[in-house]
């Protein structure tokens, strides 16, 4: 069965730093990994796909990086800021079934302090 | 334009009533879903629907009942709520079952 962790659970740094997000899951049959934010009260917000076939994506000041066989991704914020104050969500959709299923892990909730 | 939405974005209610909550989407999409995500915030699969058929049913109690009228609405009914269905349900949509998935802004149900 397919389990998702997402560590730290809560993050909170300064301004402009670096960070980096993790996200494991124990089974590395999968088709590929959705990244996703959520603002408190909000829906989810898609803000990168990696395939599986792929090893990173990168949007803006975001990268995303996927190693299948270790079972991990990790995101990547650069020069963060305030404004970045969100759950990250992490989520692997598996092979087989066709379903389209996507299985979550529990989030990890950042603050950026001006 | 809103990609997924979805309405109410809050219903309270009472114990032992029916409900249902509408979910739309504009993105030609042939895959849709519903979510629950719990008072602990984890997120869960109920249902799964391509082109107007029920592909999964994650155990999810039969007073939960998805209608998809077309392709572009799913919507969900919950007869006899329970305090225990409290909750935020999510609709989504995909293009393809390995495609990216787009969320709607969510739906807080509240059942006192």
């Amino acid at each position: 069965k397919q389990e998702v962790t997402q560590i730290p659970a809560a993050l909170s740094v300064p301004e402009g730093e670096n960070l980096v997000l993790n996200c494991s899951f124990t089974d590395s049959a999968i088709y590929n990994l959705q990244w996703f934010r959520q603002d408190p009260g909000k829906g989810l917000t898609s803000l990168l796909l990696i395939q599986s076939s792929q090893r990173e994506q990168t949007s803006g000041r975001l990268n995303a990086s996927l190693d299948k066989s270790s079972g991990r991704s990790t995101l990547y914020i650069a020069a963060s800021q305030p404004g970045d104050s969100a759950t990250y969500l992490c989520a692997v959709r598996q092979v087989g079934g066709n379903t389209g299923k996507l299985i979550f892990g529990q989030g990890t909730t950042l603050q950026v302090k001006p | 334009d809103t990609a997924v939405s979805q309405t109410p974005k809050y219903l309270v209610t009472q114990m032992g009533n029916d409900k249902s909550i509408k979910c739309e989407q504009n993105l030609g999409h042939d895959t849709m879903y519903w979510y629950k995500q719990d008072s602990k915030k984890f997120l869960k699969i109920m249902f799964s629907y391509n082109n107007k058929e029920l592909i999964i049913n994650e155990t999810v109690p039969n007073r939960f009942s998805p209608k998809s009228p077309d392709k572009a609405h799913l919507n969900l009914h919950i007869n006899s709520l329970e305090l225990g269905d409290s909750a935020v349900y999510f609709c989504a949509s995909s293009r393809l079952f390995s495609t990216e998935a787009f969320f709607g802004q969510g739906t807080r149900l509240t059942v006192v």
